[in-house]
């Protein structure tokens, strides 16, 4: 079956810790994104990558950052300079082939901060 | 001003009944238009996308657009206890029409009642 797979679906951290939310597809999708989601509200763009090596920050990076070594991942590290962290995260992924096609939400991680 | 506004919830309908749910954009570059289905716990899933100015039926489901009032929304006829979702507004940023990158509006949560 393809699809993203998130890893792990619920995670806990202390204060001061970092951690890796793994984001994998395996539909040969070339665009990734994280986003962040807080109860009651919207997703908002964390990072997103269009190409392997290369990445943009969305609208609230700061704390964060992600690698995209690989073409089927697309990690995203809490640092501890995120100061409010406990959040919904959403990994998504869209081919960039042809003139439009939709994201690609994975099953999410769930990041509490002890 | 929030780049993308929906209508505040919760919103509830009686079984059979038609939702609707607004939002509105700020961006009159904007050319793409998603609306996602999240229920409580999940990843969010798409179920229409609109570009052009009018009416887009997909089943139960109809997308309007109107691009001078910077108005979209989503009408769900013959509404059912299994639509009782939270509905998130996308605009794709800029004139790229390719969904490759979405602000969300904040959600309307609708409750279908039997």
């Amino acid at each position: 079956d393809g699809g993203i797979t998130q890893s792990p679906k619920y995670l806990f951290r202390k204060e001061g810790q970092n951690v890796t939310l793994s984001c994998e597809q395996n539909l040969n999708h070339d665009a990734m994104y994280w986003y962040r989601q807080d109860p009651g509200q919207g997703l908002r763009l964390i990072y997103y990558s269009q190409i392997v090596n290369d990445f943009q920050k969305g609208d609230i990076a700061e704390g964060y950052s992600v690698s995209r070594e690989k073409k089927e991942s697309f990690p995203l590290t809490v640092t501890s300079a995120q100061k409010n962290p406990t959040a919904f995260y959403l990994c998504a992924s869209r081919a960039t082939s042809g003139s439009f096609y939709e994201q690609f939400f994975g099953p999410g991680t769930r990041l509490t901060v002890l | 001003q929030k780049e993308v506004e929906q209508n505040s919830g919760p919103l509830s309908v009686p079984e059979g009944a038609i939702a609707s749910l607004n939002c509105t954009y700020s961006d009159r570059g904007s050319q793409s238009f998603f609306w996602y289905r999240q229920y409580s716990g999940k990843s969010p899933e798409l179920i229409m996308f609109i570009y052009s100015n009018g009416d887009k039926e997909d089943g139960r489901f109809t997308a309007q657009l109107n691009k001078a009032s910077q108005y979209v929304s989503l009408l769900i006829r013959d509404s059912q206890p299994s639509d009782s979702a939270t509905y998130l507004c996308a605009v794709n940023k800029g004139r790229e029409t390719s969904g490759s990158r979405l602000t969300f509006g904040e959600g309307t949560q609708l409750t279908v009642n039997p």
